[in-house]
């Protein structure tokens, strides 16, 4: 039970590229949930998905797209990268049961320059 | 505004000493509250949760307690490890939907 993984752990952008961040869970959670933490600042809720096939936007989800194909997988895309996405994103996912015990990815730390 | 304050911000405690971490929301209405450690270059993992009629909950050496009426929340952490070096991220869940609120978080050095 690998828990939630995401891929890559670190990534360099060059402004204007487009990247895809990877997260997958293996524990049939239903909720899964993309956020950004800025250093200082609380997380920051991007994209959410309540299971396969439905997704939704949060706090701030400009400049971000996600895809929720099946249950396991959550990926986040950058379509044009910009210096205000330099950040560390969080993947977390939890179950309908335990609405508040979100489980989370080490994380992904990403520098556009 | 934040719905969830927190503080201090930061924090320097001396190896096998207590420190207490305050959290202040105004969520309405309360489900509620969970405290995460986490750890740098990590995720967060949950530490403890308060639902709205408990007082005080404890795991291992921390401490968790809850005023509802006051909407405050603290966590003590007891004889101080190295390995408590961490923020912790306060975090408060609205009732009736999935919707969770988080604070800042207190970053906790501790120093030998």
């Amino acid at each position: 039970n690998a828990g939630v993984t995401q891929t890559p752990k670190f990534r360099i952008l060059k402004i204007g590229q487009s990247m895809t961040l990877q997260c997958t869970q293996d524990m049939n959670h239903n909720y899964m949930y993309w956020y950004r933490q800025d250093p200082g600042m609380g997380l920051k809720l991007i994209y959410y998905s309540v299971g396969a096939g439905i997704t939704d936007k949060g706090e701030v989800p400009n400049g971000y797209n996600v895809s929720r194909s099946t249950t396991e997988d959550f990926p986040l895309r950058l379509e044009l990268a910009a210096p205000s996405q330099t950040s560390v994103y969080f993947c977390a996912s939890n179950s309908i049961d335990r609405a508040n015990v979100l489980t989370f990815g080490a994380g992904s730390r990403l520098t556009v320059l | 505004k934040n719905q969830v304050e927190q503080s201090p911000q930061s924090l320097i405690i001396l190896e096998g000493k207590n420190c207490t971490l305050q959290c202040n929301y105004t969520v309405s209405p309360f489900s509620n509250l969970r405290w995460y450690k986490q750890d740098t270059g990590r995720g967060p993992v949950s530490l403890t949760i308060m639902t709205f009629s408990e007082n005080t909950k404890s795991n291992g050496r921390y401490t968790a307690t809850l005023d509802a009426d006051t909407k405050q929340s603290s966590l003590h952490i007891t004889a101080s490890q190295l390995s408590d070096s961490a923020s912790y991220i306060c975090v408060v869940s609205e009732e009736g939907n999935n919707r969770l609120a988080f604070g800042k978080g207190n970053q906790v050095v501790v120093i030998p």
